[in-house]
């Protein structure tokens, strides 16, 4: 199996900040990683796929890179809404596999 | 607009079976594969397995091979998971997700474009 390792597990920034959450295959995966948020509660929210590429509607703050082993999420402006957990998904074989998790707060 | 609609909470005791619906509709539904994925308390997300609604077929996590059956009824545009032989550590949120492809060159993007609102279930004696 793929593992998914995200760093940091947990994160406080202030609104306005830019924070990166990283998340590093145990294997080359490509460019098949996905990035999902997720509220207490609620049902997962695509935000990224394939690295990179932005889902509709998603507000334009958000971003990713990276190919291979290692990636990166990207919140360019903090906002209060984007409190969430966020959770990188990789599909280039089963099973697939999430990251662990960063939860996020607001300082 | 795209919904997928899961039953409700459920308690069960150890041994026992639980199902769980997720009925999908604003989109055809044997068009897309349907996951589904669970989360206990305080941990991260856990791939289940997959069904075809067009064709029935299945394909599930090593993890939960002879104890997971994924089943779909098109007349009414539900999917089920069914998990049986229950034990605590089965308490979870289960989540049904539909997938998206989209392919060029011979290369295929996959994503959970949409999701279930989650069902708890508690497995307690």
């Amino acid at each position: 199996d793929i593992q998914m390792t995200q760093s940091p597990s947990s994160l406080s920034a202030s609104v306005g900040d830019r924070v990166t959450i990283t998340c590093q295959a145990s294997q080359g995966i490509s460019n098949y990683l996905n990035w999902y948020q997720h509220k207490p509660g609620k049902a997962p929210k695509l935000l990224l796929y394939d690295a990179s590429n932005l889902e509709a509607g998603v507000p334009t703050r958000f971003s990713g890179g990276g190919s291979g082993t290692d990636f990166t999420f990207t919140i360019s402006s903090l906002q209060p809404e984007d409190i969430a957990t966020y959770y990188c998904q990789q599909y280039d074989s089963l099973p697939i596999t999430f990251g662990q998790g960063t939860r996020l707060e607001i300082k | 607009q795209v919904q997928l609609v899961q039953s409700g909470a459920d308690v069960k005791k150890p041994g026992a079976s639980v199902r769980v619906s997720c009925k999908a509709s604003g989109y055809t539904f044997s068009d897309y594969y349907m996951y589904w994925v669970r989360q206990a308390p305080g941990q991260g997300l856990e791939w289940m397995g997959w069904i075809n609604p067009g064709s029935g077929g299945t394909n599930y996590a090593q993890k939960f091979h002879g104890r997971v059956a994924m089943t779909r009824d098109t007349s009414i545009t539900t999917a089920y998971m069914e998990l049986s032989r229950l034990a605590s550590d089965d308490t979870a949120v289960y989540y049904c997700a539909r997938e998206v492809r989209y392919c060029a060159n011979g290369l295929c993007s996959k994503s959970f474009d949409y999701w279930g609102q989650g069902t708890l279930v508690t497995v307690s004696s």
